[in-house]
């Protein structure tokens, strides 16, 4: 079975410009979340969607994060303008249903890893 | 206070050894526990989920205890395979994403 494809794999841009991430999840994964994790930290939630409607984006800087899943499978995400603490790997995961119904896994992503400089 | 605090670690530990990790989370919704490995550049997979029973996967064993609000993990007999960073995650009752500690790295050594 694929698992969760990402990329680019790795990705170095100038502070103040604009980068975006894709993600395909697993095959019939309904629910697909974004999380970055900053180098020495736990993942931390960005947004989660289920099919192509967002449930959770309380922690997306919507100021200058967007994110996107227009037809219920593959997944964008853009950051405009980039800051330097944004530098960290940005990690896609899906599951079959929202973790914690049933004994539902969430698979992750290899992720992409953004340098902002 | 984070949601979900670890020991600091790392642990730098002998093959053959016993180690355990504790996690404690503030959230009385907190529902569902894990506990994941990340090795070093690598995504974070699922090593075990955690039953207020307790659990054990051959040299691992998890326990949850919902009074003191405190999850642990123990690995027996430590292989330098194990060396990895162990994320513990919880899932808040109707909410469905899981919220990850820092991690503990876990240095085994021959």
């Amino acid at each position: 079975e694929a698992g969760v494809a990402q990329s680019p794999r790795y990705k170095i841009i100038e502070k103040r410009q604009s980068v975006a991430f894709w993600c395909n999840p697993i095959s019939g994964h309904a629910t697909l979340y974004w999380y970055q994790q900053i180098l020495g930290q736990g993942p931390k939630l960005l947004i989660q969607f289920q099919n192509n409607g967002v449930v959770d984006d309380s922690q997306l800087p919507k100021d200058r994060f967007s994110a996107e899943r227009l037809k219920g499978v593959d997944s964008t995400l853009k950051i405009q303008p980039a800051k330097l603490e944004d530098s960290a790997v940005y990690l896609c995961a899906s599951s079959l249903r929202p973790v914690g119904f049933g004994n539902t896994e969430a698979f992750f992503g290899q992720g992409t890893r953004l340098t902002v400089v | 206070r984070k949601e979900v605090e670890q020991d600091p670690g790392p642990f730098n530990v002998p093959e053959g050894a016993t180690v355990a990790f504790n996690c404690t989370y503030s959230n009385s919704a907190s529902q569902s526990f894990f506990w994941y490995r990340q090795d070093c550049r690598k995504e974070p997979k699922l090593l075990m989920s955690v039953y207020s029973s307790g659990n054990e996967d051959g040299r691992f064993t998890a326990q949850l205890n919902r009074a003191s609000q405190y999850i642990s993990l123990l690995i027996r007999d430590s292989k330098l395979s194990d060396s990895a960073t162990y994320l513990c995650v919880s899932n808040r009752q109707g909410q469905g994403n899981l919220i990850f500690g820092k991690g503990t790295k876990l240095s085994v050594k021959p």
